[in-house]
């Protein structure tokens, strides 16, 4: 069954620094998104993209944060200077037609210290 | 605004036994539901959906009721597993967007 793949599985990083997480969608998806589930609460929507343009972001998705699809199998998250408040699981999800066979990557967990 | 929760932060149950796990929503504009499962270390894994114009679904071993009239959701797994245990949320869509908002989760304990 094809599977959306997120790089590292787990990435501790210094204050103030930054960092990008990495997920390869599906193949055939034409739509991307990050969420975030800090430790014990709920999954997050932060971010969704399409057609090489963010379609939507969320409040929380503010400058610090930026989206890219560099190729076209890599779909990138980067913080640009990480805060404590942005230690959480990352998710990358994809699918076909907006939410209809949306499929979740394992999920990036960043410390941030 | 847009909120998505559920009544119970953790169920037990006796393997064998059916669970129902609850859920409230108050977007009256959602007009798709989905519930993930999420096992420990791994991003959320689709169950079950529906749609709003439908107010039962069933799947294999789930059953999925959706009131729309009271804005309740619950997933209902039948004759329960041990590796049923996980967090169960319930997510849902608002009209013509591609976002999923997510609820809180209950965590699903399976008792020997």
């Amino acid at each position: 069954e094809p599977e959306v793949t997120q790089t590292p599985s787990h990435q501790v990083t210094q204050m103030g620094q930054e960092v990008i997480l990495r997920c390869v969608p599906i193949s055939n998806h034409l739509y991307f998104y990050w969420y975030r589930q800090i430790l014990g609460q709920k999954v997050e929507f932060l971010v969704s993209f399409y057609n090489n343009e963010i379609s939507e972001k969320s409040e929380i998705f503010d400058d610090q944060f930026s989206v890219e699809r560099p190729d076209g199998s890599n779909f990138t998250l980067k913080i640009r200077s990480t805060k404590l408040e942005d230690s959480a699981m990352y998710f990358c999800a994809s699918s076909e037609a907006t939410v209809y066979g949306y499929t979740f990557g394992s999920g990036t967990r960043l410390t941030v210290v | 605004g847009e909120s998505v929760g559920l009544h119970l932060p953790t169920l037990s149950v006796q393997e064998g036994d059916n669970s129902i796990i609850n859920c409230a929503y108050s977007n009256s504009a959602s007009d798709y539901f989905i519930w993930y499962k999420q096992e420990s270390g791994k991003g959320p894994q689709f169950i079950i959906d529906i749609r709003s114009n439908m107010d039962k679904r069933q799947g294999q071993r789930v059953t999925v009721l959706l009131n729309k009239t009271v804005k309740h959701l619950s997933l209902q797994i039948a004759a329960t597993q041990p590796g049923d245990s996980a967090v169960y949320f319930c997510a849902e869509i608002p009209n013509r967007d591609d976002k999923i908002i997510f609820g809180k989760g209950t965590r699903l304990h399976i008792l020997p």
